[in-house]
């Protein structure tokens, strides 16, 4: 058990819909990093966030968003889903911002789009 | 721009026998490299990395991986393999600054009893 957890663990949800990925990461851990990972794209990296603010952004659509609250807890929002959103997406979190430190992935949520 | 390549998309090994998984990099200036695995449907696991010093790196359940400048490569090894060890193996990459981490496309490792 990495210490990050991720909600739901599986959603379906129809086309032009909207959901939120919800994230917490481990106890102490500021930063926190949301990716994709699809059969055909791989493990994609779409943005962080550090102590509330956005660092880094990816190869994130306009459709999808971000944010961390206060709590460190983060929510992925995903609009206007099409079929290629399906994909399972992960959320990590590390201790700092320091290039060496490791990242501590979630379950990930398995979001399927119909 | 960072990369990382995974020449091979499965590798299979009978148990017993030492196994690679190869990754080779590319990065402007130092790297800080990272092998990751992932069991089905769980999420990715750090096994190791490397940041500076001593190219040989030992990380969880026994692996080990060894970085090569000239090469840019950073191959993970066990000397023995166990069918538990099966699962899809992720190689990654980062700059020293902070920039986001890359991952290599994985490399399917299957252990045969």
């Amino acid at each position: 058990d990495s210490g990050v957890t991720q909600t739901p663990k599986h959603l379906i949800t129809a086309t032009g819909q909207r959901v939120t990925l919800r994230c917490s990461p481990r106890s102490g851990d500021l930063s926190v990093y949301w990716y994709q990972q699809s059969l055909d794209q791989g493990l994609q990296f779409l943005i962080q966030y550090y102590n509330g603010e956005e660092r880094a952004k990816g190869n994130i659509l306009e459709r999808f968003s971000a944010q961390q609250f206060p709590d460190l807890h983060s929510e992925l929002n995903l609009s206007s889903l099409e079929l290629g959103d399906s994909a399972l997406y992960f959320c990590a979190s590390s201790e700092g911002l320091a290039g060496g430190s490791e990242q501590f992935f979630g379950p990930g949520t398995r979001l399927t789009v119909l | 721009a960072q990369s990382v390549a995974q020449p091979e998309d499965q590798v299979n090994v009978a148990e017993g026998n030492p196994l690679t998984v190869k990754c080779t990099y590319s990065v402007s200036g130092n790297p800080y490299l990272f092998w990751y695995v992932q069991y089905p449907n769980r999420g990715l696991q750090f096994l190791l990395k490397y940041i500076t010093g001593d190219n040989l790196v030992k990380g969880s359940y026994g692996f080990e991986a060894e970085f090569n400048k000239s090469q840019t490569s950073f191959h993970l090894k066990k000397p023995s393999a166990l069918v538990s060890d099966s699962a899809l193996y992720f190689c990654a990459v980062r700059d020293r600054g902070n920039t986001p981490l890359v991952f290599g496309k994985g490399t399917r490792l299957s252990v045969i009893a």
